[in-house]
């Protein structure tokens, strides 16, 4: 384990259900992440906390919506989703906005939306 | 913006042999360099970075990556490889967003195969 917990570990969905991701750290990081990972493209970042505030939405589908409660909680939440949202999505934290120690990965939600 | 290319989609290697995997950046200011490896329905897992410093970097499991700043490279190289380094491999680079947390912009992956 790395020290950050993804749940659960895989999802299969409908595409009218609601369904949401949860990330933990036990590192002590302040800020969090969310990226998405499809076949054959590169990891996309999705959206950008820190100290608990969203300091950056990439540009991310209504559809996704990102809480984070605390520091050492984030969670993605997921409505109407469309097949093509199947990847595996990936949750990281660093202990300063900039990196300087390190990014932590999780290891991640597949899911899978029918 | 940042940007990491890697040119090779696969790389294939016989085990016992060196190995190198290739990376280059474009970046504005000083950048932050990182390698990540990640095992099949796994997340990714840190092997080294750079931040300033030596540009040889010493990381896990007997890696290490050569920055190369007139080149903009970041190569991962290891002496030996072993069977069990074959995985997918990503460079990396910080992102600067200009306020609040950076995170990392990826490159596509390497898939590296050692060869028994």
């Amino acid at each position: 384990e790395t020290g950050v917990t993804q749940t659960p570990r895989h999802l299969v969905m409908g595409m009218t259900n609601k369904k949401s991701l949860k990330c933990e750290q036990h590192l002590g990081h302040n800020a969090m992440y969310w990226y998405k990972q499809s076949a054959k493209k590169p990891l996309e970042l999705m959206f950008v906390y820190n100290f608990k505030e969203q300091t950056e939405n990439n540009s991310v589908p209504s559809r996704f919506s990102p809480e984070c409660p605390n520091s050492s909680h984030l969670f993605l939440h997921l409505h109407t989703l469309q097949p093509e949202d199947s990847a595996l999505y990936l949750c990281a934290s660093s202990q300063d906005h900039g990196g300087t120690y390190g990014y932590t990965f999780g290891s991640g939600t597949r899911l899978t939306v029918v | 913006a940042q940007s990491v290319a890697q040119p090779e989609d696969q790389v294939n290697v016989a085990e016992g042999n060196p190995l190198t995997v290739k990376c280059t950046y474009s970046v504005s200011g000083n950048p932050y360099l990182f390698w990540y490896v990640q095992y099949p329905n796994r997340g990714l897992q840190f092997l080294l970075k750079y931040i300033t410093g030596d540009n040889l970097v010493k990381g896990s499991y007997g890696f290490e990556a050569e920055f190369n700043k007139s080149q903009t490279s970041f190569h991962l190289k290891k002496p030996s490889a072993l069977v069990s380094d074959s995985a997918l491999y990503f460079c990396a680079v910080r992102r600067y967003s200009g306020g609040g947390a950076d995170g990392l912009t990826f490159g596509k992956g390497t898939h590296l195969i050692i060869q028994p």
